[in-house]
């Protein structure tokens, strides 16, 4: 089964720091894609970031970037230059590549504060 | 187009009682899901679309649930005897196939408190 551990409730950064989340997951498949969501206060989840697992090269998004380290399963998340719009719920999220395997397979989520 | 909309955005229920949401993905998206999301969890998957067709359903979805998608457009999320258990947010998300492997556009959800 795949499972996906954000070990991170809760993390804070200073305004225009560094700020690195953690997640791991556990699968057997060889060919999936990770993804990073944001949900603001407003609730509406929005894809920060994605990474498929053929690809060795990490991702990269503007200030958004990746750690995809393949054999170890962890895919982290580094936002730099962090600014106070930053501040949500940040989600992992694994989904099986292949026909017919569709859904989404969510972390518990870690709450990011960015202090002004 | 707007987004993902649902609706309505909460609904507080009394235990026992049905309720059902709505929701209306992007105009061109073909797939749609359904998601629950508990205090302090993170999504789970419910059940997905494609076009009006229902092709997955999780185990999450009891037989108190049932969702449809008439015309491939919008969907409706129908629980029946709401138990308090029930109580999450819904989320919709849609995509376009085969690029949903670029994720899926989420609504803003709707909250169900069952009292």
């Amino acid at each position: 089964a795949q499972t996906v551990t954000q070990s991170q409730p809760e993390m804070s950064v200073q305004e225009a720091e560094t700020v690195t989340l953690s997640c791991t997951y556990d699968t057997s498949e060889s060919d999936y894609y990770l993804f990073w969501y944001k949900q603001p206060p407003s609730r509406q989840m929005i894809l920060v970031i994605r990474q498929e697992a053929y690809k060795q090269q990490n991702a990269t998004e503007n200030r958004f970037s990746v750690n995809f380290q393949k054999a170890a399963k962890s895919f982290s998340l580094k936002i730099s230059d962090s600014q106070l719009g930053d501040a949500a719920m940040y989600f992992c999220a694994y989904r099986f590549h292949q026909t017919g395997a569709n859904n989404l397979f969510f972390g518990t989520g870690t709450r990011l504060t960015v202090i002004p | 187009d707007t987004g993902v909309s649902q609706n309505p955005r909460h609904k507080i229920t009394k235990r026992g009682q049905n309720v059902t949401f709505r929701c209306d993905p992007i105009s061109e998206h073909n797939r749609l899901y359904w998601y629950r999301q508990t205090l302090g969890q993170g999504p789970e998957f419910l059940t997905y679309f494609q076009n009006e067709a229902q092709l997955e359903k999780s185990r999450l979805l009891s037989d108190r649930f049932s969702a449809e998608r008439p015309k491939g457009s919008f969907s409706t999320l129908e629980i029946q005897r709401t138990e308090q258990g029930d109580s999450a947010m819904y989320l919709c998300a849609s995509s376009l196939a085969p690029g949903d492997n670029y994720g899926y556009t989420f609504g803003s959800g709707t909250r169900l408190t069952v009292v």
